[in-house]
């Protein structure tokens, strides 16, 4: 079966813009969370929906917003793009919760410029 | 606060050598236990996870990891190191019955030597 899928691969954007980041999970999972993964930070939870809902949040300013759709795709969306939030994003999907095996796609490599 | 720690940002073996890579936990209840692997430019991939039951758990490639409670620890081994285990290391944990994220440690980067 088809896996994570996460568009695009690779991001450049400058400053002050914003960038919409996109998750397609595995056929049948409900649950889709976002990481932050930098050298120095490693991996930061951004947040996990659940058809549909936001049910968990990290530690991440209100420029870091997500949602999911009844199809349980998924986006991010970060906004006044600052250099810091240069990183590898992470998506990982399970059919419940990340209790259970989570799969991860390749990531967005977003660099801020 | 539940916490991961790693001990060892870097850890090189001679191919061939046994793979040790420490993992220990601070949690009041009963957790459950994971070591995932990140290949370069690659997302996360499950390699075992402890619930319940059997203390020493057989994942993909060669690992296996025990829990040991009076330790809080999950050590990740392999009797024999391959140039193709060099990948960095992640060990999470999750209390059962919490809210279902995981807590990651640091990640350990191995280093196979020919």
């Amino acid at each position: 079966k088809a896996g994570v899928t996460q568009t695009p691969r690779y991001l450049i954007k400058t400053r002050g813009q914003q960038v919409t980041l996109s998750c397609s999970p595995i056929s049948g999972h409900r649950s889709v969370s976002w990481y932050q993964q930098t050298p120095g930070q490693g991996l930061q939870f951004l947040f996990e929906y659940f058809s549909e809902t936001q049910r968990n949040k990290g530690n991440f300013p209100g420029r870091f917003s997500g949602r999911q759709f009844s199809n349980s795709r998924s986006e991010m969306n970060v906004s006044t793009l600052e250099l810091g939030d240069s990183a590898l994003y992470l998506c990982a999907s399970s059919l419940v919760s990340m209790n259970t095996e989570a799969f991860f796609g390749q990531g967005t490599r977003l660099t801020v410029v | 606060a539940q916490s991961v720690t790693q001990l060892g940002s870097h850890v090189s073996v001679s191919e061939g050598a046994l793979v040790l890579l420490r993992c220990n936990y601070s949690s009041s209840v009963p957790p459950y236990l994971f070591w995932y692997v990140q290949y370069p430019n690659q997302g996360l991939q499950l390699l075992l996870k402890y619930t319940t039951g059997a203390t020493l758990v057989k994942g993909i490639n060669g690992f296996e990891a025990e829990f040991k409670k009076s330790e809080t620890s999950f050590h990740l081994t392999k009797p024999s190191a391959h140039m193709s285990d060099a990948a960095e290391y992640f060990c999470a944990v999750s209390e059962s019955g919490s809210n279902y994220q995981l807590i990651w440690g640091a990640g350990t980067k191995l280093i196979i030597k020919p």
